[in-house]
């Protein structure tokens, strides 16, 4: 069965640095999503991505967060500057283009920001 | 506001008895309402959807989740727990007004299923 992968598995930098996070989506699926889970706490919906834009992002997601497709498989998540309350589990998913279908989630990248 | 709530921050069953999650719901237009079920270190596994149409639905390893739309709730249910269907189970809520389709998410709920 497809599934959507995640790398690394497990992230620690220093507070300042940048991070990419890297995703590869199920390979039919056409809309991508970034959410993270601060420890404790709900998941939350950081930015979609279709058609090689932005589609939708939150209020979390600032100008030190970018996402990009660079090829057709990966899909990335860069945090410029990473600050401590970055520290969270980072879930990747992908979904089908059209109707209400259901995410498909990797496994996520815990960062760990020091 | 949209919201999810999930008012139970841990369930526990025996095993071979009827488990619930509960799930509560707030959106503007018509939910798509949906379950996930996470393991220990792995990612949101789907388990079942509400789109339209029968309040039942049928999902993934023997759970079904009732929505009642007068209630706005979405519970979660299996008819016989397993000890492996031990996990965090979280309700999530998609507004389908225009082209959101972002998830809403409850805070989860722990099931425990004892032996």
């Amino acid at each position: 069965e497809p599934e959507v992968t995640q790398t690394p598995s497990h992230q620690v930098t220093q507070m300042g640095q940048e991070v990419i996070l890297r995703c590869v989506p199920i390979s039919n699926h056409l809309y991508f999503y970034w959410y993270r889970q601060i420890l404790g706490q709900k998941v939350e919906f950081l930015v979609s991505f279709y058609n090689n834009e932005i589609s939708e992002k939150s209020e979390i997601f600032d100008d030190q967060f970018s996402v990009e497709r660079p090829d057709g498989s990966n899909f990335t998540l860069k945090i410029r500057s990473t600050k401590l309350e970055d520290s969270a589990m980072y879930f990747c998913a992908s979904s089908q283009m059209t109707g209400p279908y259901e995410q498909y989630f990797g496994p996520g990248t815990r960062l760990t920001v020091t | 506001a949209q919201s999810v709530a999930q008012p139970e921050d841990q369930v526990n069953v025996a095993e071979g008895n009827p488990l619930t999650v509960k799930c509560t719901y707030s959106v503007s237009g018509n939910p798509y309402l949906f379950w996930y079920v996470q393991y220990p270190n792995r990612g949101l596994q789907f388990l079942l959807k509400y789109i339209t149409g029968d309040n039942l639905v049928k999902g993934s390893y023997g759970f079904e989740a009732e929505f009642n739309k007068s209630q706005t709730s979405f519970h979660l249910k299996k008819p016989s727990a397993l000890v492996s269907d031990s996990a965090l189970y979280f309700c999530a809520v998609r507004d389908n007004a225009g082209n959101n389709r972002k998830l809403i998410w409850g805070l989860g709920t722990s099931l425990a299923v004892n032996p």
